[in-house]
């Protein structure tokens, strides 16, 4: 299995709900992120996890709470967005540093969940 | 500070020629570069890594180079297909989880 796998892969959902994407991987990857992107505009980092613990946020409002249930699993709780949330959601993993895999290695990324905010 | 800059930032050529886009980038420490597709709404697909001791790897019509010198990549397309109208991103991935985007660049193949 070489691949990471994001549901849903489109959501709708307004101002006041509470939902959640989520994204999963069985390369045995230790490492996994969110990104969100724009349309027209490079990926931008929101969460790193790294062994499970959080180990890069990047200034992310708190009405995005990530989650890394176990090595495989990596959630995104999402409540009260707004318009300007509405973005592709990306998750990827990779090999964590000091796993002894060398240094070719990079990112695999999801599909990908289209988030509106309506 | 470490920057990843692609250009040119969009490229317009007829199905059945060639093209090249080019990487710069200032990361360092140096791991890894990387080549991705992406599609309108899609996630990001890998086309090659390359390490630092590598400097040319193939897959199917592309072709990436690297020179960790000048630290400079280029991504060279063969035989362009309507298929191939996408943005190529290059990620660079410096010291442990530090990967840094290029802004990509957006081709169009156009029949």
């Amino acid at each position: 299995d070489t691949e990471v796998t994001q549901t849903p892969k489109h959501l709708v959902m307004g101002m006041t709900n509470k939902k959640s994407l989520k994204c999963e991987q069985h390369m045995g990857h230790r490492a996994m992120y969110w990104y969100k992107q724009k349309a027209k505009k490079p990926p931008e980092l929101m969460f790193v996890y790294s062994y499970e613990k959080l180990s890069i946020n990047e200034s992310v409002p708190s009405r995005f709470s990530p989650e890394c249930p176990n090595s495989s699993l990596l959630n995104l709780h999402l409540h009260a967005l707004q318009p300007e949330d509405s973005a592709l959601y990306l998750c990827a993993s990779s090999q964590a540093p000091g796993t002894g895999k060398g240094g070719n290695y990079g990112y695999t990324f999801g599909s990908g969940t289209r988030l509106t905010v309506v | 500070k470490n920057q990843v800059e692609q250009s040119p930032q969009s490229l317009i050529i007829l199905e059945g020629k060639n093209c090249t886009l080019q990487c710069n980038y200032t990361v360092s420490p140096f791991s890894n570069l990387r080549w991705y597709k992406q599609d309108t709404g899609r996630g990001p697909v890998s086309l090659t890594i390359m390490t630092f001791s590598e400097n040319t790897k193939s897959n199917g019509r592309y072709t990436a180079t690297l020179d960790a010198d000048t630290k400079q990549s280029s991504l060279h397309i063969t035989a362009s297909q309507l298929s191939d109208s996408a943005s190529y991103i290059c990620v660079v991935r410096g010291m442990g989880n530090q990967f840094y985007f290029g802004t990509g660049t957006s081709l169009t193949v156009i029949p």
